[in-house]
């Protein structure tokens, strides 16, 4: 159990469109998901909090208008790039707590070329 | 603010040895404590976790981890590597029950030889 998902793998797009990213909780349902960045070779950045029902909290740095969340349901949480750039290419994963324990999606490479 | 520290950032164990990772952490209750691992271009994968109780916990792949109070620390521990362990394990500390954010360490890298 305990089982979380991402949509797409991979992506590769041309800056300046918008990408959007898929986290699924597949057989439990959570009202916050996570939104993690990591970049190579370091740790995860966690980027803003997804609340079901109610408007996501973001972490101090993070543009909201660039990194738009929707948490649609409690299995499901949105996370869009708008205006891609190069500097937005990174890995993004995301979380769903069951419980104190997150479980992580299989993350998304984000390639803006 | 809770802190992670991973004070080693690379480690290279032959197979079949032993293996301890560090972990020191600062939080001001009793945390909750995690273990992941992540192979290259994966997700997180949970190995253990400490809430309370029993300060020696056990994990998946036989992996262990002891929680030390005195010394805020929570290493994680293998007897004997196997090749595909070689991965990125991060260690991470979760606030208290109702607000799961969680706050990882930099990550020490493994490396196995043959």
């Amino acid at each position: 159990g305990a089982v979380v998902s991402q949509h797409p793998s991979w992506v590769i797009c041309k800056s300046g469109t918008s990408v959007k990213i898929e986290c699924r909780s597949l057989d439990f349902q959570a009202t916050t998901m996570f939104w993690y960045r990591q970049f190579p070779k370091q740790s995860l950045m966690l980027m803003a909090t997804s609340n079901e029902g109610s408007k996501a909290t973001y972490e101090q740095g993070v543009e909201k208008d660039k990194f738009l969340i929707n948490h649609a349901s409690l299995t499901l949480s949105t996370l869009t790039v708008t205006s891609a750039h190069p500097e937005d290419s990174s890995f993004y994963i995301c979380s769903a707590p069951l419980g104190p324990t997150q479980y992580f999606g299989p993350g998304t490479r984000l390639t803006v070329l | 603010a809770q802190s992670v520290t991973q004070p080693d950032i690379h480690i290279t164990v032959s197979e079949g040895a032993s293996l301890e990772l560090r972990c020191n952490y600062s939080y001001g209750a009793t945390p909750y404590l995690f273990w992941y691992v992540q192979s290259p271009g994966q997700g997180l994968q949970l190995l253990l976790k400490y809430f309370s109780g029993d300060t020696l916990v056990q994990g998946i792949k036989g992996f262990e981890a002891e929680f030390k109070r005195s010394q805020s620390s929570f290493n994680l521990r293998k007897p004997s590597v196997h090749w595909s362990d070689a991965a990125e394990y991060f260690c991470a500390v979760g606030e208290n029950f109702g607000n799961e954010k969680l706050t990882f360490g930099t990550g020490t890298r493994l490396t196995i030889i043959p």
